[in-house]
């Protein structure tokens, strides 16, 4: 059975610093890596995708990297704003029809002016 | 466009009740998902269709929950008997296909979920 694991649970910030958050899973025959956000209240935003054949993807200020083999991913924020307060979740998909997700615990992120 | 919506927002029920959740995913998307959130945790996968026909029910926790989606697009999640531990967000996720399809077709976009409250 898939397990992932997101560490850390919690992590406070001063503005403008860069960030990595972790993301571990236990069974490495994934077709998928997604990381969301999720605000307080709402639902999931879908922040990137990367396909098991690929080793990263980028959009804006974030990076995603994607280590198949070893089982691990990691969330890159560059300057990080107040803004980006928010709780980031690491979701696998099984490499067969389907793609339900498997998700992490996710990390509190909280950005501090 | 429309993303997935999902109604109610807010469910309040007893213990033993009977409740539906509607679930509108993007027009198009083929693929429709289920999970459930408790408080603190991640999502965790319940049923997922592929059309109008239930692909994958592994999820769900026992045979007092069960998911339709007759016409291929609008799912409704019945919780017979609720019980307190029932008490949870239930999210809905829609995709254009249902993997294996590779790139952005894959990617799951969700709605803003339902609160149940079973008291």
């Amino acid at each position: 059975k898939q397990e992932v694991t997101q560490i850390p649970a919690a992590l406070s910030v001063p503005e403008g610093e860069n960030l990595v958050l972790n993301c571990s899973f236990t069974d490495s025959a994934i077709y998928n890596l997604q990381w969301f956000r999720q605000d307080p209240g709402k639902g999931l935003t879908s922040l990137l995708l990367i396909q098991s054949s690929q080793r990263e993807q980028t959009s804006g200020r974030l990076n995603a990297s994607l280590d198949k083999s070893s089982g691990r991913s990691t969330l890159y924020i560059a300057a990080s704003q107040p803004g980006d307060s928010a709780t980031y979740l690491c979701a696998v998909g099984p490499n067969n029809a389907g793609n339900m997700l498997t998700f992490g615990g996710g990390t509190r992120l909280m950005v501090k002016p | 466009g429309a993303g997935v919506s999902q109604t109610p927002s807010n469910k309040v029920t007893e213990k033993g009740k009977y409740v539906e959740l509607r679930c509108d995913p993007i027009s198009g998307h083929t693929a429709l998902y289920w999970y459930r959130q408790s408080l603190g945790q991640g999502p965790e996968f319940l049923i997922y269709f592929q059309g109008t026909g239930a692909a994958d029910d592994s999820g769900l926790p026992n045979d007092r929950f069960f998911a339709v989606r007759p016409e291929g697009s609008v799912s409704t999640l019945k919780i017979q008997r609720t019980e307190r531990g029932d008490s949870a967000v239930y999210l809905c996720a829609s995709s254009l296909r249902a993997g294996l399809a590779g790139g952005p077709t894959d990617t799951q976009y969700f709605g803003p979920g339902t609160r149940l409250t079973v008291l």
